[in-house]
C-alpha cells in the first residue's frame, strides 16, 4: 500500500530563517505531488505541484520555491521565511492522471509551521 | 476556470439527525468531485468522489453524496449523524486532465449529543 510521510510534524522558526520541509511517497512510482496551504483552519492554498522529476509549477508567486530531486520526494523551502508563512503545510500525492481518469488525491499528516 | 463553492462556514446538527454539507461548482465540461474530511491537526482523508454513472454516490464512514448536473451541485450527506462526524469538510473538482484539486473553503460539521 501507499504511504505518504511529511517531517518535521511542528516547526517554529524565527522571522528571515531557512525554511525545509520534505515529504516522501512510498509504494508508487511516478506519482503528481502538490503542496498546499492552510491558514487558520480553513482553506487550502495550492501553492506548488509536479507531474514529474524536475518539474514544477507554482501556483502562487511567493518567498517559497518546491523541488523535486527524487521521484518521490518533494520539499518546500524559503530561504527567508516571513510571519505570514506561519500555516499549516500539507503535501499530497495522487497517480499519474491520463486524460479522462479521475483520481482522488491523498494527503499526508502535515508539518505545523509558526514564525515567531 | 473551475471552482466550488461551500455556501456554509458551520453546519450545526442533532446526534441521530441527518445531515447535509452542501457543495456547487463550477467547471467546463463534465466534472470530477470529490468529498474530503480533515480532523484537527491532521490531513485530509478522501470520502468519496464522482466521476460518472450512479447520481448517488456512497463513500466512507457512511457518507454519501448526490450529483446534480441541472444544479452543479455535490452535496454530501449521512441518514444519521454521530458526534465524532464532527470535523472540516471539503468539497473539491477537477476537469478532465492532468490538473490539481480545487478546494472549497471548507464547511466545520458540528454534531450535538
Amino acid at each position: 500500500s501507499q504511504t505518504i510521510h511529511q517531517w518535521p510534524a511542528t516547526l517554529v522558526q524565527p522571522v528571515g530563517s531557512p525554511l525545509s520541509l520534505e515529504c516522501t511517497v512510498e509504494g508508487t512510482s511516478n506519482p503528481n505531488l502538490y503542496w498546499y496551504r492552510q491558514a487558520a483552519g480553513r482553506g487550502l492554498q495550492l501553492l506548488f505541484y509536479s507531474v514529474g522529476i524536475g518539474q514544477i509549477s507554482s501556483e502562487v508567486p511567493q518567498n517559497l520555491s518546491a523541488s523535486r530531486p527524487q521521484d518521490r520526494q518533494f520539499i518546500l523551502s524559503s530561504k527567508k521565511l516571513l510571519l505570514s508563512d506561519s500555516g499549516f503545510y500539507l503535501c499530497a500525492w495522487s497517480v499519474l492522471i491520463s486524460f479522462g481518469q479521475g483520481n482522488e488525491q491523498y494527503f499526508g499528516p502535515g508539518t505545523r509551521l509558526t514564525v515567531t | 476556470a473551475q471552482s466550488v463553492a461551500q455556501p456554509e462556514d458551520q453546519v450545526n446538527v442533532a446526534e441521530g439527525n441527518p445531515l447535509t454539507v452542501k457543495c456547487t461548482y463550477s467547471v467546463s465540461g463534465n466534472p470530477y468531485l470529490f468529498w474530503y474530511v480533515q480532523y484537527p491537526n491532521r490531513g485530509l482523508q478522501f470520502l468519496l468522489k464522482y466521476i460518472t454513472g450512479d447520481n448517488l454516490v456512497k463513500g466512507s464512514y457512511g457518507f454519501e453524496a448526490e450529483f446534480n448536473k441541472s444544479q452543479t451541485s455535490f452535496h454530501l450527506k449521512k441518514p444519521s449523524a454521530l458526534v465524532s462526524d464532527s470535523a472540516l469538510y471539503f468539497c473539491a473538482v477537477r476537469a478532465r486532465g492532468n490538473t490539481p484539486l480545487v478546494f472549497g473553503k471548507g464547511t466545520r460539521l458540528s454534531v450535538i449529543a
